[in-house]
């Protein structure tokens, strides 16, 4: 299975202000995903990025507040814009892979804290 | 209703016993089914998958899909306290369709 980090593993933010999370794979991939797992509430796809086309958004989830870089077949970047209480959640990359090359494997996550 | 229902739990068990996790679901297009496991501050850790209806045996975990039924089931053999984590069910369809649609996640307690 792929090895993914994230950067930073945690931070805390003001309202208003915006935060990028970074995503690095150790092999190259196709597909990257981004989810947001809030307390209490299942994890939750934001958006699917491909290497050299816009990021596919998921019902709910918009451009503007969550833009989405994929500048290679290793790296991705999510920025939260104009962050609010609500935004405060785990965010998580993951990638698709494996034997089978269905499974999906996920990033250590990102721990946002907005006050 | 939910597409994916997962009772949260709590779950406390001792021990050497065996467990039972469950998943319904509402969607009939699904077609692949994981099981993942998630430690308290970490990333969620890809345990079982499966495709369509059966068994699948990995060590002292056993996956089961009735599609049927929709229903999915994990069962742990000889629990450890190693085990104590959230389990978390997920799905998706076919072809194109990469989209996990994830359970809540069960917490699991095994106390020595």
């Amino acid at each position: 299975s792929a090895v993914i980090s994230q950067k930073p593993s945690r931070d805390i933010c003001q309202r208003g202000t915006s935060l990028t999370i970074q995503c690095q794979v150790d092999s190259q991939v196709t597909m990257m995903f981004w989810y947001r797992q809030q307390p209490g509430q299942s994890l939750t796809l934001i958006a699917t990025a491909n290497q050299g086309s816009e990021a596919t958004y998921e019902s709910g989830f918009v451009i503007d507040k969550f833009p989405i870089s994929r500048p290679n077949l290793t790296f991705s970047t999510l920025t939260v814009s104009n962050m609010s209480p609500e935004d405060s959640s785990i965010y998580l990359c993951s990638v698709e892979g494996g034997l089978a090359g269905y499974e999906q494997y996920f990033g250590p996550g990102t721990r946002l804290t907005v006050t | 209703q939910k597409e994916v229902e997962q009772d949260p739990g709590p779950l406390s068990v001792p021990e050497g016993a065996i467990v039972s996790l469950n998943c319904t679901y509402s969607n009939s297009a699904f077609q692949y089914f994981m099981w993942y496991r998630q430690y308290s501050r970490k990333g969620p850790e890809l345990l079982m998958y499966t495709y369509s209806s059966g068994n699948k045996e990995d060590g002292r975990f056993t996956a089961q899909v009735d599609k049927s039924s929709k229903y999915i089931s994990l069962f742990i053999r000889d629990s450890q306290p190693s085990d104590s984590a959230t389990y978390l069910c997920a799905m998706r369809g076919g072809g194109s369709n990469y989209k996990l649609t994830f359970g809540k996640g069960t917490l699991l307690t095994v106390n020595p």
